[in-house]
């Protein structure tokens, strides 16, 4: 089993439409990291959150540490969000490396 | 630079011979890492380096894989005697000084990475 695993691994969606993606990890983290890859394109960090919830635009992260669950939120989807969102973990220690999740492919239709 | 960059963005070579693929950080990022991203297995860490040396080695997959860090700055990750396995993106990604930007956990920058691919 993966330490960290995300749900669902493809979703698709009607322009407009609200996202909800998941990412569950079985290791205790110090930060829970969401990144964006778009098809043929480089990893951008959307979020670095150690707890409670981060916004940026139509973007939301949420964290239950006790749960040990994250969840990413798009509102009002667009087809430029239409992209691999990729869950990862800071597990904590002497240094950074973060281990992943396999992704969840959006496709956002007009 | 602005950003982490990577060379080459492509890299084709047949089975058996040594590539090296460069990773340029972010100016000031002291901790480097490489992670690689083969098609249906995702994302997965190799090596990480805090200056220019590198404590934790545990993701390098074979002893074919090494990689090195010279003035705190550009790295080099090289494999020898390559195989079609090893074909995936090899990613860079570099982060500020431990607790630099107030968390214990800093953002990590990545670099476009490097297609290799092995005939």
């Amino acid at each position: 089993k993966n330490e960290v695993e995300q749900s669902p691994q493809n979703l698709t969606a009607q322009e407009g439409e609200f996202i909800t993606i998941n990412c569950s990890y079985s290791v205790g983290i110090s930060a829970l990291h969401w990144l964006q890859q778009h098809p043929g394109g480089g990893i951008v960090s959307l979020f670095m959150l150690s707890s409670g919830k981060k916004k940026h635009g139509r973007l939301i992260a949420t964290i239950n540490i006790q749960e040990k669950h994250s969840s990413l939120h798009i509102t009002a989807s667009h087809p430029r969000d239409s992209a691999v969102y990729i869950c990862a973990a800071n597990s904590g220690g002497s240094n950074y490396k973060l281990t992943f999740g396999k992704g969840t492919l959006l496709t956002v239709n007009p | 630079g602005a950003g982490v960059s990577q060379s080459p963005s492509n890299k084709v070579t047949e089975k058996g011979k040594d590539v090296e693929l460069r990773c340029d950080p972010i100016s000031g990022h002291t901790a480097l890492y490489w992670y690689r991203q083969s098609l249906g297995q995702g994302l997965e860490f190799l090596i990480y380096f805090q200056g220019n040396s590198a404590p934790d080695k545990s993701g390098l997959p074979s002893d074919r894989f090494s990689a090195e860090r010279t003035g705190g700055s550009v790295s080099t990750l090289t494999i020898q005697r390559t195989q079609q396995e090893d074909s995936a993106v090899y990613l860079c990604a570099s982060t500020l000084p431990r607790g630099a930007s107030g968390s214990s956990y800093n953002e990590q920058f990545f670099g476009p990475g490097t297609r290799l691919t092995v005939l």
